[in-house]
């Protein structure tokens, strides 16, 4: 089993719907996890930190499962602009992070 | 404040060729690291400087070398360049490891012929 695994998608969503992510993990002993997001043939950018109580910045939640090691990133409202490719990060406390691969996000009118 | 900074942003060498890639972030950042990406493999670790004075390999460092210059660059060199080695190259920094917010620079795209 991969480190960290990602559905790669593409997920395609009309505007205004709400997308899920799931990222799934295989190390228990993983401390800390980020959501990112890349833009094609940009650099990736910090979306948002998850945490254990899970978290919200407006349309976005990140939320933790650690008795099944995954983590999630709920989009409501999607935009045509939240196409994007969303990258899971997930830190076992050492400075070596796993990053999954992506999944793709594609938002149409 | 123009954060992480990597020159060149393209770069073609031939198979054999050498080359440096320059890194610079004005976040006064302890941690630095080098990552190459591939499509379909995601960002892989190259090299990593917890602190200037400190490298440490990542998980692909083979064909790599690095130098954290000073506190705000850390330059990544391929001696004798492979096809292997065609990539996007991204440098990024944080303030006190990867438990901390990484910030990515714009990426260098390598290609060796």
């Amino acid at each position: 089993r991969k480190e960290v695994e990602q559905d790669p998608g593409p997920f395609n969503v009309p505007e205004g719907a709400t997308v899920a992510f799931n990222c799934t993990y295989s190390n228990s002993a993983s401390q800390s996890f980020f959501w990112y997001r890349q833009d094609c043939r940009k650099e990736p950018k910090l979306l948002m930190s998850v945490y254990s109580s899970g978290n919200e910045d407006g349309r976005f939640t990140a939320q933790l499962n650690r008795a099944s090691q995954y983590i999630s990133l709920l989009i409501r409202d999607s935009k045509l602009s939240d196409s994007a490719t969303y990258l899971c990060v997930v830190n076992r406390g050492s400075y070596i992070p796993t990053f999954g691969r992506g999944t793709s996000l594609i938002v149409h009118p | 404040n123009a954060g992480v900074t990597q020159t060149p942003k393209f770069q073609v060498l031939k198979t054999g060729q050498s080359m440096t890639l320059q890194c610079a972030q004005d976040m006064n950042h302890n941690s630095m690291y080098w990552y190459r990406q591939d499509p379909g493999m995601g960002l892989r670790l190259i090299y990593y400087s917890a602190s200037e004075g400190t490298t440490d390999k990542g998980e692909v460092p083979n064909g790599y070398n690095v130098s954290r210059l000073n506190k705000r660059e850390f330059s990544l060199r391929l001696e004798s360049a492979a096809p292997s080695q065609t990539s996007v190259y991204f440098c990024a920094s944080s303030e006190a490891g990867v438990i901390d917010t990484q910030y990515f620079g714009p990426g260098t795209r390598l290609t060796v012929l």
